[in-house]
C-alpha cells in the first residue's frame, strides 16, 4: 500500500515568510509524528499526535512552530516568520495503533526547507 | 547534550566482509533501541530493534548487540552487500509515558565497495 507522503518535497522561502508543510500518513495509522533533521544532526522530535488525544508539543523549538491534524489523518506543520536556522529536512512518520515504543514508525521522504 | 552518539560519521567496507556500526547512549532511562537505514532523498526505514531485557537480536544478515553496563550498542551486517550502502541511524526510546519519542544519533554513512 501507499506509504507516508509529504509535500512539497522542496521549499525555498525568504526569511520572515510563513510556510506550511503537509503530511499524509499511512491509512489506518492513528499515531503521527513530526521530526526535523538539521544539517549534520540526527532527527529531532517535534510533535506527536495520537487519535483524539491532546498532542505532545514538547519538541517544538519555538512558538513560531505549530501543527494540526485534521480528521485524524492529514497533518500540517506551520512555521511562521521563518528564520535561517529553520532550514532543515522536516520528516513525518506514522504508526499503527497505540504509538507505543514497539510500534514501528514509518517515515515519509521529508520536505527540505531552505530559508534564504 | 547528545543522548545518543554515533562517533563514526562514515565507514567503508569491502563487499562480503562484516560491517560494524557503533552507538553509545547516556540516558539510563532508555530501554528500547532501534536502527534505521536511510537512502538519499528517502525517509528512514526501520531495520532492527532490541529491548533492554535482551543483549542480542538477530534478523537475517543483521544483528544488534546491546551492552547495558557500557551503554553501548552495535549493529553487525554480515555479509555486507553494496545495496547496504546508506546512512544508518541509531535511535532510542525511554521508559515511561513518552516512550513514543525517539532520540536519534547523527548517523553513520556506510559504503560497501564491490
Amino acid at each position: 500500500g501507499a506509504g507516508v507522503s509529504q509535500s512539497p518535497s522542496n521549499k525555498v522561502t525568504e526569511k520572515g515568510k510563513d510556510v506550511e508543510l503537509r503530511c499524509d500518513p499511512i491509512s489506518g495509522h492513528t499515531a503521527l509524528y513530526w521530526y526535523r533533521q538539521s544539517l549534520g544532526q540526527g532527527l529531532e522530535f517535534l510533535i506527536y499526535f495520537q487519535g483524539n488525544s491532546a498532542p505532545d508539543k514538547s519538541g517544538l523549538p519555538s512558538d513560531r512552530f505549530s501543527a494540526e491534524r485534521t480528521g485524524g489523518s492529514v497533518s500540517t506543520l506551520t512555521i511562521q516568520r521563518t528564520q535561517q536556522e529553520d532550514s532543515a529536512v522536516y520528516l513525518c512518520a506514522s504508526s499503527f495503533a497505540s504509538g507505543g515504543k514497539k510500534e514501528t514508525q514509518y517515515f515519509g521522504p521529508g520536505t527540505r526547507l531552505l530559508v534564504l | 547534550d547528545q543522548q545518543v552518539k554515533q562517533n563514526s560519521p562514515s565507514l567503508s567496507v569491502q563487499e562480503g566482509r562484516i560491517s560494524i556500526l557503533n552507538c553509545d547512549y547516556t540516558n539510563s532511562m532508555f530501554d528500547y533501541f532501534l536502527w534505521y537505514k536511510k537512502y538519499p532523498a528517502e525517509g528512514p526505514t526501520f531495520l532492527i530493534s532490541i529491548s533492554s531485557i535482551k543483549d542480542k537480536n538477530e534478523d537475517g544478515r543483521f544483528t544488534v548487540f546491546l551492552n547495558k553496563s557500557a551503554k553501548h550498542l552495535s549493529l553487525h551486517i554480515v555479509p555486507s552487500q553494496p545495496g547496504d550502502s546508506a546512512v544508518y541511524f541509531c535511535a532510542a526510546s525511554a521508559r515511561g509515558g513518552s516512550n513514543y519519542k525517539l532520540t536519534f544519533g547523527k548517523g553513520t554513512l556506510l559504503t560497501v565497495n564491490p
